[in-house]
């Protein structure tokens, strides 16, 4: 079956560090990969997407590159600011959408 | 162009009763998806349909149900309210969830619900 494990939080951050969420996947077929990003009191809001191997998504300056090889799919970015604090998921589609867990994420002044 | 929108924002019922969630998707889109999200449990997909047609279903009890409408608009009913329907419970629509390249799903705020 279809499965997204996903690096557990929470993830402490000081502003303008480098941030890296990790997420590995299990599925059948080539499924499209998702980050999403839940803020309080939120929907989820899709911020980057990748629809097969060696895809980059990228958006607000973070990035994911699809990686079949190693069926992973990590977000990135390089200068964290207090604004990105949220939850943030990981997720394949294969029919529906399999979320990982989530990893929260705080960024400190 | 509006995005996706649900109905009521919160509901508080006793264990029992039954509810009815409201799910409008954005202007075009024809797949509706449900997911209820709980501390314990994460996200958990509910059904999806098209073009009121129910086409998958998760592992959910048959108190569990839902419709779409000719306009693509869907309500999710949950039957004989348990305490553990608490939960927020998410809509999200895309163009269709079954073909790639217009499968990307987008989501409303949620209806959170209590159950007491």
């Amino acid at each position: 079956g279809n499965s997204v494990t996903q690096m557990e939080g929470p993830v402490t951050l000081s502003e303008e560090a480098f941030l890296t969420i990790n997420c590995t996947y299990t599925a059948t077929g080539y499924p499209s990969l998702f980050w999403y990003v839940q803020y309080p009191g939120e929907g989820l809001q899709l911020l980057l997407k990748a629809t097969k191997a060696d895809d980059k998504g990228s958006n607000k300056g973070f990035e994911a590159t699809y990686r079949k090889e190693t069926t992973s799919f990590h977000l990135e970015k390089g200068s964290v600011q207090v604004s990105d604090s949220a939850v943030y998921f990981c997720a394949l589609l294969n029919e529906k959408l399999t979320f990982g867990t989530g990893t929260r994420l705080t960024i400190i002044p | 162009k509006a995005g996706v929108t649900q109905t009521p924002r919160y509901l508080i019922k006793t264990r029992g009763q039954q509810v009815t969630l409201s799910c409008s998707p954005i202007s075009g889109h024809r797949s509706v998806s449900w997911y209820q999200q709980t501390p314990g449990q994460g996200l958990q997909f509910l059904f999806e349909y098209f073009s009121e047609t129910q086409r998958n279903k998760g592992n959910f009890p048959g108190r569990f149900s839902g419709r779409q409408f000719s306009n693509s608009r869907s309500e999710m009913n949950v039957s004989t309210l348990e305490l553990g329907d608490s939960a927020l419970y998410l809509c999200a629509s895309s163009l269709d969830l079954g073909v790639s390249g217009t499968d990307t799903q987008y989501f409303g705020p949620g209806t959170r619900l209590t159950v007491l």
